[in-house]
């Protein structure tokens, strides 16, 4: 089975904490992409990262970081210092092909909502 | 601006009604997708097409159809063969470099549909 799991369906932290969202995935294909998209309010999914499976560098990116290992198939994503902004629902995202024609199309874990408490 | 716009944003039909959902976009994409999000069950894709006047079925197309007569447009009808319709639409549009497997998504602000 290809998929992505998010085990973690609503978390709550207090302003200045850190947090750290997880992701496990599931994929036949030995060179793949991970994505995290997050989800304000608004409804609209913003990208966040793109990571492929040949990097695993942790990724930083100001208050983000993301870390990705292979061995346990995880790309986990930290948030230190949370804000109230940052309050949403994240997701994590794999490129699947359904044709098998060579194009692919995101899957979607079921997302975490996170709320960040003043 | 260049974008993904859906409208409306939040549409309301009677039962036995067919109803469409418009999506543009003007960031030259070839590929556009329509997902459906539950409370809880994260996105489901229901369409996607890669090309003027294709499209394939992605998960759960029972119950809806689409068009792509222009690059720029994909329009969902939700059919009245869909059981249980009430649902949050969101449209995606990504361009074709690397098929998807590299490339991100844009999406549209969604529409928000309830079966009264």
């Amino acid at each position: 089975a290809q998929k992505v799991t998010q085990a973690q369906t609503e978390i709550s932290v207090v302003e200045k904490e850190d947090v750290t969202l997880d992701c496990v995935y599931e994929t036949r294909d030995t060179t793949y992409y991970l994505f995290w998209y997050k989800q304000p309010p608004s409804g609209e999914l913003v990208f966040l990262i793109r990571r492929n499976s040949f990097d695993e560098q942790n990724e930083i990116s100001g208050r983000y970081s993301w870390n990705f290992q292979k061995s346990t198939s995880s790309f986990n994503f930290t948030i230190t210092a949370s804000q109230v902004v940052d309050s949403a629902v994240y997701f994590c995202a794999l490129p699947i092909s359904y044709s098998g024609a060579g194009s692919y199309q995101l899957t979607f874990g079921k997302g975490t909502k996170l709320s960040v408490i003043p | 601006d260049g974008g993904i716009t859906q409208s409306p944003k939040y549409l309301f039909r009677k039962e036995g009604q067919n109803v469409t959902l418009s999506c543009e976009q003007n960031l030259n994409h070839d590929a556009m997708y329509w997902y459906r999000q539950d409370p809880g069950q994260g996105l489901r894709l229901i369409y996607y097409s890669q090309i003027v006047n294709d499209f394939q079925k992605g998960d759960i197309a029972e119950g809806y159809s689409v068009s792509r007569e222009k690059k720029e447009s994909f329009p969902l009808t939700v059919t009245s063969a869909q059981k249980n319709p009430t649902a949050f639409y969101l449209c995606a549009s990504s361009s074709l470099f690397g098929h998807m497997k590299n490339t991100e998504a844009f999406f549209g602000q969604g529409t928000r549909l309830t079966v009264v």
